[in-house]
């Protein structure tokens, strides 16, 4: 099985400009993450998919950040314009979520952005 | 923002020796989870332990929950210079929302 895989694996861009991270899951996991990692911190959820549907936004700033899960498989994270600020670590992780599951998360390699 | 607190934010020991990491929590949780992360990789799920269960084991890891004071901790036993990374609670509340804390920075010296 490859995992939660994720590209690009680094992304160098100018500010103001867009950029897109796409991320495909385990198969046959239902819940999609993306989180932002910055440096030397834990990871930070921006949102959560169940399925098709964002249940968990919250903290995705949506001036500049968008997000989709089309067909409830893989998923692309996009930014436009890009800010200093977003120079960070984007990770996506699945989860087959149960009520008796013993299983966490499984996290892709991450895409890092740095923004000059 | 992050719930989970853990303490030390780094530890240093000697291949063999023992390694403990402590987590703090806010809120009421389903379940506690562990991951650890090596520099520059994703992050690797090592343990879940649910709100009802205190101790857990997995090969050379051991954890604990204790809710009523709201924290966990991780042991490491026999550890390794491969153990080397950092290490992150995480729990997951109502909505299978998982916080993670800011982390315990693991140097293991051989």
């Amino acid at each position: 099985e490859a995992g939660v895989v994720q590209s690009p694996r680094y992304k160098i861009i100018e500010k103001k400009q867009p950029v897109a991270f796409w991320c495909n899951p385990i198969s046959g996991h239902n819940t999609l993450y993306w989180y932002r990692q910055n440096l030397g911190q834990g990871p930070e959820l921006l949102i959560r998919y169940e399925n098709e549907e964002a249940v968990d936004d919250s903290q995705l700033p949506k001036d500049r950040f968008s997000a989709e899960r089309l067909k409830g498989v893989d998923s692309t994270l996009k930014i436009q314009p890009a800010e200093l600020g977003d120079s960070a670590v984007y990770l996506c992780a699945s989860s087959l979520r149960g009520v008796n599951s013993n299983y966490g998360y499984t996290f892709g390699s991450g895409t890092r952005l740095t923004v000059v | 923002s992050q719930q989970g607190e853990e303490d030390p934010q780094a530890l240093s020991i000697q291949e063999g020796e023992n390694a403990t990491m402590n987590c703090s929590y806010k809120t009421s949780i389903n379940n506690l989870q562990w991951y650890r992360q090596n520099s520059g990789r994703g992050l690797v799920h090592l343990i879940l332990i649910r709100s009802n269960e205190r101790e857990k084991h997995s090969g050379r890891l051991r954890v604990t929950l204790d809710t009523s004071k709201k924290s966990s901790s991780l042991l490491i036993t026999a550890s390794r210079a491969a153990d080397t990374a950092s290490y992150f609670c995480a729990t997951e509340r109502e909505g299978n929302k998982l916080v993670f804390g800011a982390g315990t920075i693991l140097r293991v010296k051989s």
